[in-house]
């Protein structure tokens, strides 16, 4: 299978604990982007990565949020000093540059209590 | 300010008959939109797509319609079939250098048998 994953597939953890989740994007695909979904909503992009490079940043990752490409490849996303209202589903997808459409993993849910 | 709407929540066909899924945008700079289609606990799948110089695209029942001058666009499937039962997105994006795409808040369409 080379389609996007991403682990875990759910995530629950306690107010103030950190948690990393993890993208395997499609090989040959070399832009990355994160997205959050909560409930009732469609995904809002949080970050995008051309190879390693992070280009943009929604002002909806704070400061608590930090992604990473260290080579082009895989990505991981942390969030620090979790709170309740990071609970959501959080997507992963990836692109070829030049190609519109993005291929979306399975998704991460996170569950803060 | 939400540049992707779908107004319609959700939305019930019987099978067999045209299923109409409704979209509206405010930013006149988007040039590509696209259409994913989502089932409970796996990530959007791309559906179909229309660029900005074309008005209607096509994939077996799949038609997408873009009407620029009133910032619409519309998903028909026809005839619809109970595994269309799904969530779906109308996206948009601007032809910038990484492709962001902003989604609508989603349509829940229930195909009945």
């Amino acid at each position: 299978d080379t389609g996007v994953s991403q682990d875990p597939r759910h995530k629950i953890t306690k107010r103030g604990q950190n948690v990393t989740f993890r993208c395997d994007p499609i090989s040959e695909h070399n832009r990355l982007y994160w997205y959050r979904q909560t409930l009732g909503q469609g995904p809002e992009f949080l970050t995008y990565f051309q190879n390693e490079a992070q280009l943009e940043k929604s002002r909806l990752l704070s400061d608590r949020f930090s992604a990473e490409r260290p080579k082009g490849s895989f990505s991981t996303l942390e969030i620090q000093r979790t709170e309740q209202g990071d609970s959501a589903m959080y997507l992963c997808a990836s692109t070829r540059q030049g190609r519109e459409t993005q291929y979306f993993g399975p998704g991460t849910r996170l569950l803060v209590l | 300010d939400q540049q992707v709407k779908q107004n319609s929540p959700s939305l019930s066909v019987q099978e067999g008959r045209i299923s109409i899924l409704n979209c509206d945008y405010t930013n006149s700079m988007f040039d590509y939109f696209l259409w994913y289609k989502k089932y409970p606990a796996e990530g959007p799948t791309f559906l179909i797509s229309i660029s900005s110089i074309k008005d209607k695209n096509e994939d077996g029942r799949f038609t997408v319609f873009l009407n620029k001058s009133a910032k619409h666009l519309s998903l028909h499937i026809v005839p619809s079939q109970p595994g269309d039962s799904a969530v779906y997105f109308c996206a948009a994006s601007v032809k910038t250098s990484y492709d962001k795409v902003i989604f609508g808040p989603g349509t829940s369409l229930s195909v009945i048998p």
